[in-house]
C-alpha cells in the first residue's frame, strides 16, 4: 500500500536551475496539496488542487507552478530555483471527510539550492 | 501572521508520565482541529482530530481538548512511551485547507 509517493527524495540545484517534483497517490483521492516545511515555520501550503483540472494558490505560491496531470498525479515546478526555496517539500492527498481522517502525506523531498 | 501557534518548540517528559502539548489559534472561523505526528525523514501522520462543536475527543492514549473561548487546544498523551518521541504539529481548518502550527518536538526520557 504505497499511499502518496514523492520523487526524488533528495535534490541539489544550482541557483537558476529548474526542476519538477513529482507526486502520485493511489488512494483515489480528489484533493492534493503541496506544502513546504522550514525550521520554525511549520508546514506552509504552496498550492492545492481540490479536484482533477483545478489548482489554487496557497499561502506561499511565489516561485512555483503546479500541474494536476490526472487524478493521481500533482507536480510542483520550480522554474528558476533560488536559495530561499531550500526546504523539505511534502505532497499530501485527501478525500471527502478528511477533517476526520486527515491528509495522507508523502515522505518528502529535501531540496537544497546553492 | 501565524494563525496557529505552538509556543513550545520542545518538551521532555519521563516515560510513563503525561505529555501535554499546547496549541493556540487566532482565527475564530476555524471549525476543525487536527494533530499530526512526524518522525525524522518521514511525512506527518494523522493522529487525532476534534470538531469545534466538541470539547474533547479521545483515542486510546491520546486525548485532545478544545477550549473555544480561549482559542486553545491541547493534546494529552498518557502514558508516554519512547515511541512517542517525535515532532507534533497541530492544524486547523475553516475550509478544505489545513493551516499548521510550527511544531513541538517531544522527547520521552526512558
Amino acid at each position: 500500500n504505497a499511499g502518496v509517493t514523492q520523487t526524488p527524495k533528495f535534490q541539489v540545484l544550482k541557483t537558476g536551475q529548474s526542476m519538477t517534483l513529482q507526486c502520485a497517490q493511489d488512494m483515489n483521492h480528489n484533493s492534493m496539496y503541496w506544502y513546504r516545511q522550514d525550521p520554525g515555520m511549520g508546514l506552509r501550503l504552496i498550492y492545492y488542487s481540490a479536484s482533477e483540472g483545478t489548482t489554487d494558490k496557497g499561502e506561499v505560491p511565489n516561485g512555483y507552478n503546479v500541474s494536476r496531470l490526472n487524478k493521481r498525479e500533482f507536480s510542483l515546478r520550480l522554474e528558476s530555483a533560488a536559495p530561499s526555496q531550500t526546504s523539505v517539500y511534502f505532497c499530501a492527498s485527501s478525500e471527502a471527510g478528511f477533517l476526520i481522517y486527515g491528509y495522507t502525506f508523502g515522505s518528502g523531498t529535501r531540496l537544497t539550492v546553492v | 501572521d501565524q494563525q496557529v501557534k505552538q509556543n513550545s518548540p520542545s518538551l521532555s517528559v519521563q516515560e510513563g508520565r503525561i505529555s501535554i502539548l499546547n496549541c493556540d489559534y487566532t482565527n475564530s472561523m476555524f471549525d476543525y482541529f487536527l494533530w499530526y505526528k512526524k518522525y525524522p525523514a518521514e511525512g506527518p501522520t494523522f493522529l487525532i482530530s476534534i470538531s469545534s462543536i466538541k470539547d474533547k475527543n479521545e483515542d486510546g492514549r491520546f486525548t485532545v481538548f478544545l477550549n473555544k473561548s480561549a482559542k486553545h487546544l491541547s493534546l494529552h498523551i498518557v502514558p508516554s512511551q519512547p515511541g512517542d518521541s517525535a515532532v507534533y504539529f497541530c492544524a486547523a481548518s475553516d475550509d478544505e485547507k489545513l493551516t499548521f502550527g510550527t511544531g513541538t518536538r517531544l522527547t520521552i526520557i526512558p
